[in-house]
C-alpha cells in the first residue's frame, strides 16, 4: 500500500540557518510528490512537486526537495530560514494509479529569532 | 485567495442542528475533494467527487452529506452531530488527468459542535 510518512513531528531551528524537513514514501511505480505548507487557520498551500526530471526541485518562498529514490525520501529545504516559514508542512504522494494523494501526518517547524 | 473559496470559515453548532458548509472553485478543475482536519491527527479524506460524480466516500457516518450540483461547487450538509466532529474541515479541488497537478485548498471551514 502506498504511505508517505514524515519521522518529525517538530523541527526547531534558528533564523538563519539551513533547514530541513524530512518525507519518505512508499509507492509502487514512479512517485508523484508534493510539498504542501500551512499557515495558521488556514488551508494547505502548494510549495514544490516533483513528477518526473531533476532530482533537486525548486519551488515556493526560496524551499527546494531533493528526491532520492534509493532512499525513497523527498526532503524539504531551505538553505536560510526565515522566522516566516514557521508554519505545518505536509508531504504527500499520489495514490498510484489515482488522482487521490496521501499525506503525511504533517511536520512543524518552528524558526527562532 | 487560492481560487477555492470556503464558507463560513467559522461555525458553531449544537448537535441537533442542521447547517451546510460550502465550497466554490472558479479554477476550471474536474474534481473536487473534503478533507478532516483534526488535532494531531493526519489528514483525513472524506469525499472526492469526479466530472460532479461521488467516487469514494471514505467510511464517513451518514450524518455527513455531500453534494456536487456542478463542476464549481461542492457542499457537507451536517445533522445531528458529534463533539468528536469538531474539526477544521478542508476542501480542495484538482484537475484531474495524470495526478500531477496537485491540489489547490480553500482556508477551511473550523467547526465546533457543542
Amino acid at each position: 500500500a502506498q504511505s508517505v510518512a514524515q519521522p518529525e513531528d517538530q523541527v526547531n531551528v534558528a533564523e538563519g540557518n539551513p533547514l530541513t524537513v524530512k518525507c519518505t514514501y512508499s509507492v509502487s511505480g514512479n512517485p508523484y510528490l508534493f510539498w504542501y505548507v500551512q499557515y495558521p487557520n488556514r488551508g494547505l498551500q502548494f510549495l514544490l512537486k516533483y513528477i518526473t526530471g531533476d532530482n533537486l526541485v525548486k519551488g515556493s518562498y526560496g524551499f527546494e526537495a531533493e528526491f532520492n529514490k534509493s532512499q525513497t525520501s523527498f526532503h524539504l529545504k531551505k538553505p536560510s530560514a526565515l522566522v516566516s516559514d514557521s508554519a505545518l508542512y505536509f508531504c504527500a504522494v499520489r495514490d498510484t494509479g489515482t488522482y487521490k494523494y496521501i499525506f503525511g501526518t504533517g511536520t512543524r517547524l518552528k524558526v527562532l529569532a | 485567495e487560492t481560487g477555492v473559496t470556503q464558507t463560513p470559515r467559522h461555525l458553531v453548532m449544537g448537535m441537533t442542528n442542521k447547517k451546510s458548509l460550502k465550497c466554490e472553485q472558479h479554477l476550471g478543475h474536474n474534481a473536487m475533494y473534503w478533507y478532516k482536519q483534526s488535532a494531531k491527527k493526519p489528514l483525513e479524506l472524506m469525499f472526492v467527487y469526479s466530472l460532479e460524480e461521488r467516487v469514494e466516500n471514505n467510511s464517513v457516518p451518514s450524518r455527513f452529506s455531500p453534494e456536487c450540483p456542478n463542476s464549481s461547487h461542492l457542499f457537507l450538509h451536517l445533522h445531528t452531530l458529534q463533539p468528536e466532529d469538531s474539526a477544521l474541515y478542508l476542501c480542495a479541488s484538482s484537475q484531474e488527468t495524470q495526478g500531477a497537478g496537485g491540489y489547490t485548498f480553500g482556508s477551511g471551514t473550523r467547526l465546533t459542535v457543542v
